[in-house]
Protein backbone atom coordinates (compact mmCIF):
# COMPACT_ATOMS: atom_id res chain seq x y z
CA UNK A 1 0.00 0.00 0.00
CA UNK A 2 1.80 2.55 -1.35
CA UNK A 3 -0.72 5.71 -0.08
CA UNK A 4 0.28 9.15 -1.65
CA UNK A 5 3.24 8.96 -4.55
CA UNK A 6 4.53 12.01 -5.67
CA UNK A 7 6.82 12.33 -8.86
CA UNK A 8 9.13 13.53 -9.42
CA UNK A 9 11.00 14.16 -5.88
CA UNK A 10 13.51 17.05 -6.68
CA UNK A 11 13.62 19.61 -9.64
CA UNK A 12 15.45 21.94 -11.21
CA UNK A 13 13.99 24.40 -13.71
CA UNK A 14 15.19 27.84 -15.88
CA UNK A 15 11.85 30.80 -15.56
CA UNK A 16 9.56 30.51 -18.37
CA UNK A 17 9.77 26.38 -18.17
CA UNK A 18 7.00 24.55 -17.79
CA UNK A 19 6.55 20.96 -15.79
CA UNK A 20 3.95 18.84 -14.43
CA UNK A 21 3.96 17.38 -11.18
CA UNK A 22 2.08 14.23 -10.80
CA UNK A 23 0.45 13.00 -7.46
CA UNK A 24 -1.02 9.27 -7.14
CA UNK A 25 -3.30 7.60 -4.61
CA UNK A 26 -3.85 3.90 -3.94
CA UNK A 27 -6.80 4.52 -1.07
CA UNK A 28 -9.31 5.56 -3.65
CA UNK A 29 -10.06 8.95 -1.94
CA UNK A 30 -12.60 11.60 -3.27
CA UNK A 31 -10.99 14.59 -2.07
CA UNK A 32 -7.38 15.54 -3.69
CA UNK A 33 -4.89 18.63 -2.72
CA UNK A 34 -1.95 20.69 -3.75
CA UNK A 35 0.01 22.83 -0.96
CA UNK A 36 3.11 24.81 -1.59
CA UNK A 37 5.15 25.21 1.72
CA UNK A 38 7.37 28.24 2.12
CA UNK A 39 9.22 28.87 4.98
CA UNK A 40 7.20 30.93 7.68
CA UNK A 41 4.28 30.55 5.43
CA UNK A 42 3.52 27.17 6.42
CA UNK A 43 1.25 24.87 3.95
CA UNK A 44 -0.85 27.12 2.10
CA UNK A 45 -3.64 25.49 -0.88
CA UNK A 46 -3.02 25.89 -4.43
CA UNK A 47 -6.11 24.10 -5.87
CA UNK A 48 -7.97 20.86 -4.86
CA UNK A 49 -10.04 18.58 -5.98
CA UNK A 50 -13.32 17.00 -4.87
CA UNK A 51 -14.01 14.22 -7.65
CA UNK A 52 -13.00 12.93 -10.81
CA UNK A 53 -13.11 15.48 -12.82
CA UNK A 54 -13.54 18.29 -10.95
CA UNK A 55 -11.08 21.00 -9.53
CA UNK A 56 -11.36 24.31 -7.57
CA UNK A 57 -9.19 27.12 -6.88
CA UNK A 58 -7.65 27.31 -3.03
CA UNK A 59 -5.84 30.45 -1.01
CA UNK A 60 -2.45 30.78 -4.05
CA UNK A 61 -3.90 28.98 -7.44
CA UNK A 62 -2.22 32.17 -9.96
CA UNK A 63 0.25 30.40 -12.30
CA UNK A 64 -0.69 26.61 -11.55
CA UNK A 65 -3.15 24.44 -13.41
CA UNK A 66 -4.36 21.00 -12.60
CA UNK A 67 -6.04 18.14 -13.87
CA UNK A 68 -8.16 15.53 -12.25
CA UNK A 69 -8.76 12.80 -15.55
CA UNK A 70 -8.42 9.78 -12.94
CA UNK A 71 -10.12 9.58 -9.87
CA UNK A 72 -6.69 8.40 -8.58
CA UNK A 73 -3.97 11.22 -10.15
CA UNK A 74 -4.29 14.63 -9.45
CA UNK A 75 -1.84 16.44 -12.00
CA UNK A 76 -0.43 19.68 -10.96
CA UNK A 77 1.25 22.27 -14.13
CA UNK A 78 3.03 25.28 -14.41
CA UNK A 79 3.04 26.62 -17.03
CA UNK A 80 5.96 29.57 -17.59
CA UNK A 81 7.69 28.90 -13.76
CA UNK A 82 9.35 31.86 -12.19
CA UNK A 83 11.16 31.99 -9.12
CA UNK A 84 8.62 33.14 -6.71
CA UNK A 85 7.42 28.84 -7.70
CA UNK A 86 10.49 27.91 -6.10
CA UNK A 87 8.95 25.99 -3.23
CA UNK A 88 8.33 22.53 -1.93
CA UNK A 89 4.91 21.00 -3.07
CA UNK A 90 2.87 18.69 -1.39
CA UNK A 91 0.02 16.23 -2.48
CA UNK A 92 -2.58 15.04 -0.33
CA UNK A 93 -6.32 13.06 -0.55
CA UNK A 94 -8.49 11.97 1.57
CA UNK A 95 -11.96 11.14 2.26
CA UNK A 96 -13.60 11.25 5.73
CA UNK A 97 -10.60 10.74 7.54
CA UNK A 98 -7.72 13.63 8.07
CA UNK A 99 -5.42 14.43 5.07
CA UNK A 100 -2.81 11.78 4.17
CA UNK A 101 0.42 13.58 2.55
CA UNK A 102 3.12 12.22 0.09
CA UNK A 103 6.72 13.12 0.92
CA UNK A 104 6.48 15.93 -1.36
CA UNK A 105 8.39 17.32 -4.80
CA UNK A 106 11.27 20.17 -4.04
CA UNK A 107 11.01 22.16 -6.99
CA UNK A 108 13.60 25.11 -7.74
CA UNK A 109 13.30 27.45 -10.12
CA UNK A 110 16.55 29.59 -11.44
CA UNK B 1 -4.50 36.99 5.56
CA UNK B 2 -3.37 33.64 7.58
CA UNK B 3 -6.79 32.38 9.45
CA UNK B 4 -4.49 30.33 11.27
CA UNK B 5 -1.69 31.93 13.21
CA UNK B 6 1.38 30.09 15.18
CA UNK B 7 3.47 32.32 16.42
CA UNK B 8 6.33 30.90 17.99
CA UNK B 9 8.50 29.52 15.37
CA UNK B 10 10.57 27.50 17.48
CA UNK B 11 10.46 25.24 21.20
CA UNK B 12 13.09 23.82 22.60
CA UNK B 13 11.77 21.17 26.20
CA UNK B 14 13.81 18.66 27.99
CA UNK B 15 13.01 15.02 27.68
CA UNK B 16 10.44 13.81 30.43
CA UNK B 17 8.81 17.75 30.19
CA UNK B 18 5.77 19.18 29.04
CA UNK B 19 5.61 20.60 25.33
CA UNK B 20 2.80 23.37 24.61
CA UNK B 21 2.55 24.14 21.30
CA UNK B 22 -0.10 27.11 20.93
CA UNK B 23 -2.38 27.95 17.85
CA UNK B 24 -5.03 30.60 17.20
CA UNK B 25 -7.21 31.35 14.40
CA UNK B 26 -9.89 34.01 13.10
CA UNK B 27 -12.32 32.28 11.16
CA UNK B 28 -15.57 31.40 13.58
CA UNK B 29 -16.79 29.05 10.80
CA UNK B 30 -13.85 26.15 11.42
CA UNK B 31 -15.65 23.12 12.24
CA UNK B 32 -12.71 20.73 12.94
CA UNK B 33 -9.08 21.39 14.31
CA UNK B 34 -6.02 19.28 13.70
CA UNK B 35 -2.33 18.68 14.39
CA UNK B 36 0.23 17.25 12.18
CA UNK B 37 3.58 16.34 13.09
CA UNK B 38 6.25 16.71 10.27
CA UNK B 39 9.87 15.26 9.81
CA UNK B 40 12.43 16.86 7.58
CA UNK B 41 12.04 15.39 4.06
CA UNK B 42 8.56 13.77 4.33
CA UNK B 43 5.19 14.59 4.23
CA UNK B 44 2.97 16.14 7.44
CA UNK B 45 1.43 13.10 9.12
CA UNK B 46 -2.11 13.33 11.24
CA UNK B 47 -0.99 13.44 14.94
CA UNK B 48 -4.83 14.33 16.89
CA UNK B 49 -7.84 16.38 16.10
CA UNK B 50 -10.96 18.05 18.01
CA UNK B 51 -13.84 19.00 16.87
CA UNK B 52 -15.76 22.49 16.92
CA UNK B 53 -18.21 21.41 19.54
CA UNK B 54 -15.64 19.60 22.11
CA UNK B 55 -12.87 21.53 24.41
CA UNK B 56 -10.49 18.67 24.74
CA UNK B 57 -9.29 15.77 23.45
CA UNK B 58 -6.77 13.12 24.59
CA UNK B 59 -4.81 10.37 22.81
CA UNK B 60 -1.91 9.24 25.03
CA UNK B 61 0.88 11.46 25.69
CA UNK B 62 -0.75 14.23 23.34
CA UNK B 63 -4.03 16.25 24.32
CA UNK B 64 -5.42 19.32 22.45
CA UNK B 65 -7.35 22.05 24.30
CA UNK B 66 -9.55 23.87 22.25
CA UNK B 67 -11.33 27.30 23.54
CA UNK B 68 -13.63 28.62 21.40
CA UNK B 69 -14.05 32.24 23.22
CA UNK B 70 -10.47 32.92 22.70
CA UNK B 71 -10.34 31.05 19.26
CA UNK B 72 -6.91 29.17 20.39
CA UNK B 73 -5.77 25.89 20.54
CA UNK B 74 -3.06 23.83 21.88
CA UNK B 75 -0.92 20.64 21.78
CA UNK B 76 0.33 19.68 25.17
CA UNK B 77 2.62 16.54 24.77
CA UNK B 78 3.54 14.99 28.31
CA UNK B 79 6.31 13.55 28.84
CA UNK B 80 8.13 14.49 25.84
CA UNK B 81 10.54 12.61 23.92
CA UNK B 82 13.81 12.88 21.99
CA UNK B 83 11.50 11.57 19.12
CA UNK B 84 8.64 14.17 19.41
CA UNK B 85 11.32 16.79 17.79
CA UNK B 86 10.07 18.01 14.44
CA UNK B 87 7.38 20.40 13.03
CA UNK B 88 4.22 20.80 14.17
CA UNK B 89 1.57 22.25 12.15
CA UNK B 90 -1.59 23.59 13.35
CA UNK B 91 -4.82 23.29 10.76
CA UNK B 92 -8.45 23.93 10.73
CA UNK B 93 -11.08 22.98 8.57
CA UNK B 94 -14.35 24.58 7.15
CA UNK B 95 -16.80 23.29 5.29
CA UNK B 96 -15.63 19.76 6.00
CA UNK B 97 -13.64 20.12 2.78
CA UNK B 98 -10.93 22.77 2.97
CA UNK B 99 -7.86 22.64 5.05
CA UNK B 100 -5.88 25.95 6.50
CA UNK B 101 -2.68 25.48 7.87
CA UNK B 102 -0.61 27.70 10.28
CA UNK B 103 2.87 28.30 9.61
CA UNK B 104 4.44 25.28 11.79
CA UNK B 105 6.25 25.44 15.12
CA UNK B 106 10.17 23.66 15.20
CA UNK B 107 9.89 21.50 18.53
CA UNK B 108 13.37 20.34 19.78
CA UNK B 109 13.35 17.81 22.46
CA UNK B 110 16.88 17.89 24.07
CA UNK B 111 18.02 14.52 25.80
Amino acid sequence: NAGVTQTPKFRVLKTGQSMTLLCAQDMNHEYMYWYRQDPGMGLRLIHYSVGEGTTAKGEVPDGYNVSRLKKQNFLLGLESAAPSQTSVYFCASRNDSPLHFGNGTRLTVT
Amino acid sequence: DQQVKQNSPSLSVQEGRISILNCDYTNSMFDYFLWYKKYPAEGPTFLISISSIKDKNEDGRFTVFLNKSAKHLSLHIVPSQPGDSAVYFCAAIVNFNKFYFGSGTKLNVKP
